[in-house]
């Protein structure tokens, strides 16, 4: 079941704030940001295990509520460097169930 | 860059021809899945190779199949190619099938005609 993100897309001017959610109607195990520019690979941000702590590295930081299965990744102060499309990746876990299941993207762009 | 190499890197092919991609994990990961990202839409999970075996497989008919190597290493192959299958294919590979971030390589840009 994939993952729902909202908003589809967003547009900031440099040094505001955005929160991009990610949602599951299944248990999940674990939940993985990644960042991809146009033409590029996707880059990892950062994963949040299930009972893992809230995490956070610079100004972009993520939670995981597990009784509501949702995640959500929050950029603050945004640089023109964090325009991309991001991707949230679902997964969970047991079995043959360790593989990730994107959503449909968050496209935003960082303007000067 | 994720140390993740993939080739070719564009390739065109005519419908019902074969297709084969191939991937080189990072080095010390044991864990390679390949997946198919169409234009403006999200990676689509194909399949996953853990030492070798499948582990795990996504909704895609059975002409797609792949092979892991005794180096990690990995193919995807493509038989009977439809023109739906023009699509960015990544591979990924991880350190260890049940935890840790994705590596992903460039991708493969296939077209078919």
């Amino acid at each position: 079941q994939q993952p729902v993100q909202s908003p589809q897309a967003v547009i900031l001017r440099e040094g505001e704030d955005a929160v991009i959610n990610c949602s599951s109607s299944k248990a999940l195990y674990s939940v993985h940001w990644y960042r991809q520019k146009h033409g590029e690979a996707p880059v990892f941000l950062m994963i949040l295990l299930k009972g893992g702590e809230q995490k956070g590295h610079d100004k972009i930081s993520a939670s995981f509520n597990e009784k509501k299965q949702q995640s959500s990744l929050y950029l603050t102060a945004s640089q023109l460097s964090y325009s991309g499309t991001y991707f949230c990746g679902t997964e969970k876990g047991g079995g043959s169930n360790y593989k990730l299941t994107f959503g449909k993207g968050t496209l935003l762009t960082v303007n000067p | 860059e994720t140390g993740v190499t993939q080739s070719p890197t564009h390739l065109i092919k005519t419908r019902g021809q074969q297709v084969t991609l191939r991937c080189s994990s990072q080095s010390g990961h044991n864990t390679v899945s390949w997946y198919q990202q169409a234009l403006g839409q999200g990676p689509q999970f194909i399949f996953q190779y853990y030492r070798e075996e499948e582990n795990g497989r996504g909704n895609f008919p059975p002409r797609f199949s792949g092979l892991q190597f005794p180096n990690y290493s990995s193919e995807l192959n493509v038989n009977a190619l439809e023109l739906d299958d023009s699509a960015l294919y990544l591979c990924a590979s991880r350190k260890d099938h049940t935890t840790g971030e994705l590596f992903f390589g460039e991708g493969s840009r296939l077209t078919v005609l």
